[in-house]
């Protein structure tokens, strides 16, 4: 049972390039979110899709695209990777609303 | 914007210890979850709480939501060493399809 899975663990970019994160969830959820967690500032929700097809901003998404084609994927992308964006990305999925959410693995990002 | 604030943010503990961690947080919800991470981890749901005077306990953690003082406590009874790691609450807002967590509380149990 996979459940949330995040690809890449670990990454280091030179500023100004690109990259994309892919979460998968083989668990049938409708929502999925995308955070980034960093030192004394909890978990901060990047954006967030309420089901196939739909994605919506949340506290911090400039910097940052992402795309739900499909149920199960949940791409979030870095156009042009500053250092600020250095922090671990977590991908999260839930069934819906007011359900708790699982959590992929963390990725690990450094921009350089 | 919902604001969550959790205290302490570092705790050490001996074993054998009560504590008690506090989530408060700043508009109105009444659904609360606390995770917990170990170091390098990701993070595992541990309770689900979803209306005011909800109590749930699994083994030596017991959390507890006050829906109308917007505070969630967890407590932690006679600590072991293994309870070792951050715990997180997270409220979601009536309207909302996001969570807002708390900064965390990095505990540590002394054996």
């Amino acid at each position: 049972n996979a459940g949330v899975t995040q690809t890449p663990k670990f990454r280091v970019l030179k500023t100004g390039q690109s990259m994309t994160l892919l979460c998968a969830q083989d668990m049938n959820h409708e929502y999925m979110y995308w955070y980034r967690q960093d030192p004394g500032m909890g978990l901060r929700l990047i954006h967030y899709s309420v089901g196939e097809g739909t994605t919506a901003k949340g506290e911090v998404p400039d910097g940052y695209n992402v795309s739900r084609l499909k149920k199960q994927n949940f791409l979030l992308g870095l156009e042009s990777a500053a250092p600020s964006q250095t922090s671990v990305y977590f991908c999260a999925s839930s069934i819906g609303r007011n359900t708790e959410a699982f959590f992929g693995q963390g990725t690990r990002l450094t921009v350089v | 914007e919902l604001k969550v604030e959790q205290n302490p943010l570092f705790l050490s503990m001996q074993e054998g210890k009560n504590y008690t961690i506090y989530c408060n947080y700043s508009t109105t919800s009444d659904r609360l979850y606390w995770y917990r991470q170990d170091p390098g981890k990701s993070l595992e749901s541990l309770f689900v709480l979803l209306s005011n005077g909800a109590v749930k306990q699994e083994g030596r953690l017991m959390a507890s939501l006050d829906t109308k003082a917007r505070l969630s406590t967890l407590h932690i009874t006679a600590a072991v060493h293994d309870l070792s790691a951050t715990y997180f609450c997270a409220v979601d807002m009536w309207a909302g399809n996001q969570f807002y967590f708390g900064t965390g509380t990095s505990l540590t149990v002394i054996p």
